[in-house]
């Protein structure tokens, strides 16, 4: 089945530096990837949608310049945490969307946890 | 807009027992389509059952079903003969036709499966 490599599991940073975090579709052209930000004990939220080669459109809120995200090709796609601080302390996936066999749907990575000291 | 709302934040079943979890939505679109992901502990988000709109039949997975009512817009899923396995926060996830569209999610159920 489709696959989303997702690293790092787990990232602990000091506040002011920043952190990428990435997301590989293994057996599959991700044509689309989506980026979501998951409190403790609360749905996922998502903050950004990006096409292969376009920019990433950002969900009402979600600052553009703090959350960086690339999608320069079909199997990868980033989110770079600029200048960390505490708040932004939160478990981020990513789910790629792509056409899996002859159905299209939806796999995600398996998360980073990021925490900002 | 599109929504999606999950009424029972907690649930418990028995094991080996029948659960159902309910999930409303609203959209105005005609042809979308409904999931339920599975989040465990691990957090991996784990795709249960899916079901497109347009389609009559409810979909069904081994022990998971759904029961499909679109004049109404309710999507519930029923998880028979419960497994200890089975606990975990159960999503329900809305999008609009099309692999690039967005998943609108709900704000999950906790379910707790006893022994």
């Amino acid at each position: 089945g489709a696959v989303v490599s997702q690293h790092p599991s787990r990232v602990i940073c000091k506040s002011g530096t920043s952190v990428k975090i990435e997301c590989r579709s293994l057996d599959f052209q991700a044509t689309t990837m989506f980026w979501y930000r998951q409190f403790p004990k609360q749905s996922l939220m998502l903050m950004a949608t990006s096409n292969e080669g376009s920019k990433a459109t950002y969900e009402q809120g979600v600052e553009k310049d703090k959350f960086l995200i690339n999608h320069a090709s079909l199997t990868l796609s980033t989110l770079t945490v600029t200048s960390a601080h505490p708040e932004d302390s939160s478990f981020y996936i990513c789910s790629a969307s792509g056409l899996q066999g002859k159905i299209s749907g939806y796999t995600f990575g398996s998360g980073t946890r990021l925490t900002v000291v | 807009a599109q929504t999606v709302t999950q009424s029972q934040p907690e649930m418990s079943v028995q094991e080996a027992e029948t659960v159902t979890l309910s999930c409303t939505y609203d959209t105005s679109e005609s042809d979308y389509y409904l999931f339920w992901y599975k989040q465990p502990p691990s957090r991996q988000m784990i795709l249960v059952i899916r079901q497109e709109a347009y389609k009559q039949q409810n979909a069904t997975e081994n022990r998971f079903s759904v029961n499909f009512q679109k004049a109404a817009k309710s999507f519930s899923l029923k998880i028979s003969d419960s497994q200890l396995g089975d606990a975990a926060m159960y999503f329900c996830a809305l999008s609009r036709w099309g692999g690039s569209e967005k998943l609108v999610f709900g704000k999950g159920t906790k379910l707790t499966v006893n022994p």
